[in-house]
């Protein structure tokens, strides 16, 4: 069956430091892969989008990488600061469909 | 990109009644989505609102339960059926923002079921 794997043990890291999270995934053929931010008690909000051919994708501090050897996506945040704060999301979409199915998502906390 | 508005933002339901949940998009789109947020879990695809036909439904969710409308490329409805109390979660209209560069899904700001 299918799964996608993100660390459920929250991330605290002090503020300035780079914050990676890691999604893992199976039984996909993602033609891209999504990551999310999502705050308690909102809708979860469009960060950084990744397609199959892509290595890496950049957006401000941003970083995503995107191994579909590995089945992987790694999502960093550099300078990190207390309102990065916020539970990320990995969302792959599989190949013919439409919507897309989310991890469980890992919970940051960056502490000043 | 789409902004989408919920009504109700949240409701407090005794079981066995029915929460007819309204989505509404400032722009056409093709593909809206329902998704359902239990606590403390992520999200779940329930369907696909399809304008014009049936809806999608995934495995585990039916249109008895959760009947769906899509009768414009802006609006569409969830309802709840018959409520119990397994059914307090928040439940989010999420649209696709499809152009040459990007293939991004944008969501609303969900409805608070509390099923009593």
């Amino acid at each position: 069956s299918q799964k996608i794997e993100q660390n459920s043990e929250a991330l605290n890291i002090q503020e300035g430091k780079t914050a990676t999270l890691t999604c893992n995934y199976t039984n996909y053929s993602p033609a891209y892969l999504q990551w999310y931010r999502q705050d308690p008690g909102r809708g979860p909000v469009f960060l950084l989008l990744i397609r199959e051919n892509e290595k890496e994708k950049r957006k401000e501090r941003l970083k995503v990488t995107f191994d579909t050897t590995l089945k992987q996506s790694l999502f960093h945040i550099t300078a990190s600061q207390p309102a990065d704060s916020a539970t990320y999301l990995c969302a792959p979409l599989d190949t013919g469909r439409r919507a897309l199915t989310f991890g469980s998502g890992t919970r940051l906390q960056v502490q000043p | 990109s789409a902004v989408i508005s919920q009504k109700p933002s949240r409701d407090i339901c005794q079981r066995g009644t029915s929460l007819t949940i309204q989505c509404q998009v400032d722009s056409q789109v093709t593909m809206m989505f329902w998704y359902r947020q239990q606590p403390g879990q992520s999200l779940t695809l329930i369907a696909t609102a399809n304008q014009g036909s049936e809806a999608t439904y995934e495995s585990g969710f039916v249109i008895d339960k959760f009947p769906i409308s899509r009768p414009n490329l802006t609006f569409s409805t969830l309802t709840v059926s018959n409520m119990s109390p397994e059914d307090s979660s928040i439940y989010l209209c999420s649209v696709l923002w499809r152009d040459s560069r990007s293939y991004e899904q944008y969501f609303g700001p969900g409805t608070r079921l509390t099923v009593t």
